[in-house]
């Protein structure tokens, strides 16, 4: 069973701050997806990242999937309380094609 | 993810009926999955099927869950005799190639309160 440890369960920062999410296991993935989901919503997807040592920016948040391909890390940078929300990610192993799922980062950034 | 679509969005069973999940992949994509998130829980997957075949259902309880991808039509996701335990938000996603690099885009998920 693959496992996804994801960290910190809850964060609340105020606005203006740096924050980092992190993802880890002890299993490979082909790729890991990063999604954020609103209340009352389906998961939104932010990034994929596949390549081991691979780094993606999307404005303020910076994506890097570790080299052996095992953890991912979601940095954001002078976060805005419109960032609050459930951050997720999510691993996709060679042997078969359903997600594995993290627990979740739940952010609230203050104004 | 607006265009993977699903329905209803909320639905109400009292325990022992059926539930009927209905599931319409994005355009073009032709491999959906269900999951499902139980109340302060992650997602959990349950199956992945393609058109008329399941493909992997290691996530599915053995009794009462059933799940179909029609040639035509969207996914079903079947509960039969629910009970107080199966009351969740219940996901499907739709990728276009099914391969292990492959993106999974989510809709926005039916919540099912059973009474």
């Amino acid at each position: 069973t693959q496992l996804l440890e994801q960290s910190p369960q809850f964060l609340s920062i105020q606005e203006g701050e740096n924050l980092t999410v992190y993802c880890n296991s002890s299993s490979v993935f082909s790729s890991l997806q990063w999604y954020r989901q609103e209340p009352g919503e389906g998961p939104v997807l932010l990034v994929t990242v596949v390549t081991g040592g691979e780094v993606k920016k999307l404005k303020r948040l910076t994506f890097q999937f570790g080299d052996a391909r095992k953890d991912s890390s979601l940095h954001i940078t002078a976060a805005q309380p419109g960032d609050t929300g459930l951050y997720l990610c999510a691993g996709e192993t060679y042997a078969g094609n359903m997600l594995t799922f993290g627990g979740g980062t739940r952010l609230m950034v203050k104004p | 993810n607006a265009d993977v679509m699903q329905n209803p969005r909320h639905l109400v069973r009292r325990r022992g009926q059926e539930a009927r999940l209905r599931c319409s992949p994005m355009k073009g994509h032709s491999h959906v999955y269900w999951y499902r998130q139980l109340p302060e829980e992650g997602l959990k997957f349950m199956v992945y099927l393609q058109k008329e075949n399941i493909i992997d259902e290691s996530g599915m309880p053995k009794e009462r869950f059933s799940a179909e991808f029609p040639k035509e039509g969207p996914s079903i996701l079947r509960i039969q005799q629910v009970v107080r335990g199966d009351s969740a938000a219940y996901f499907c996603a739709s990728s276009p190639l099914g391969g292990s690099t492959d993106t999974q885009y989510f809709g926005p998920g039916t919540r099912l309160t059973v009474l």
